[in-house]
């Protein structure tokens, strides 16, 4: 597609539900990302794929967070257990293979999640 | 751990005016710094993306300076307009150690540009 899509745009459940939010990257970008926005803060990085694989998962918090790319494109990240702290804009953004130097990615609208 | 840090947290401006963003680093070693715009409810556009051996990019009405050695950046807004009310965002990549694709951000300034 042209841009990067994430659904749901708003997502409100219940502490202690499981969640999936899912990103559609553009056409051709090898490289997908899963940033983390709380209210008032940069994005956070949680973690990089690069084609299927998770080539860097370093910023997921814990265990309750887990991301596929089954087929090197739509990805999605799942949270079980979910929990109050959980709640976030959840940004998907793409780029082509990273490389060295310049790496622009095109970020999606993000998904908000909200935890009661 | 590279932190970066942006200040002024908030500005408003009237219409018109010139205006600096500001953008400091701890860990001086990076790949590239990029600006970024945010519109509430809207992802991150990016705006700027200035390479390590680079000084400064411009496009249009912005333009961005980068100094490793002192790690501070900063981003000029020419004859600002009400359209560019937005969340600015810093970010920084390949800190020492890292890899260019992991981006470590600024907490934004918000900017409003009065008519």
């Amino acid at each position: 597609g042209a841009g990067v899509s994430q659904t749901p745009s708003n997502k409100v459940t219940e502490k202690g539900k499981y969640v999936e939010l899912r990103c559609d990257p553009i056409s051709g970008h090898t490289a997908l990302y899963w940033y983390r926005q709380s209210l008032g803060q940069g994005p956070e990085f949680l973690i990089y794929f690069q084609g299927t694989g998770a080539a860097d998962d370093s910023g997921l918090p814990n265990d309750r967070f887990f991301a596929v790319r089954p087929e090197g494109s739509v990805s999605t990240l799942k949270i079980q257990r979910t929990e109050r702290g959980d709640s976030a804009v959840y940004l998907c953004a793409s780029s082509p293979h990273p490389g060295t130097g310049a790496n622009v990615l095109t970020f999606g609208a993000g998904s908000r999640l909200t935890v009661l | 751990k590279q932190e970066v840090t942006q200040i002024p947290a908030a500005l408003s401006v009237p219409e018109g005016e010139n205006l600096v963003l500001n953008c400091s680093f701890t860990d001086s070693a990076i790949y590239n710094l990029q600006w970024f715009r945010q519109d509430p409810g809207k992802g991150l556009t990016s705006l700027l993306l200035i390479q390590s051996s680079q000084r400064e990019q411009t496009s249009g009405r912005l333009n961005a300076s980068l100094d490793k050695s002192s790690g501070r950046s900063t981003l000029y807004i020419a004859a600002s307009q009400p359209g560019d009310s937005a969340t600015y965002l810093c970010a920084t990549s390949g800190e020492s150690g890292g890899s260019n694709y992991k981006l470590t951000f600024g907490k934004g300034t918000l900017l409003t540009v009065n008519p």
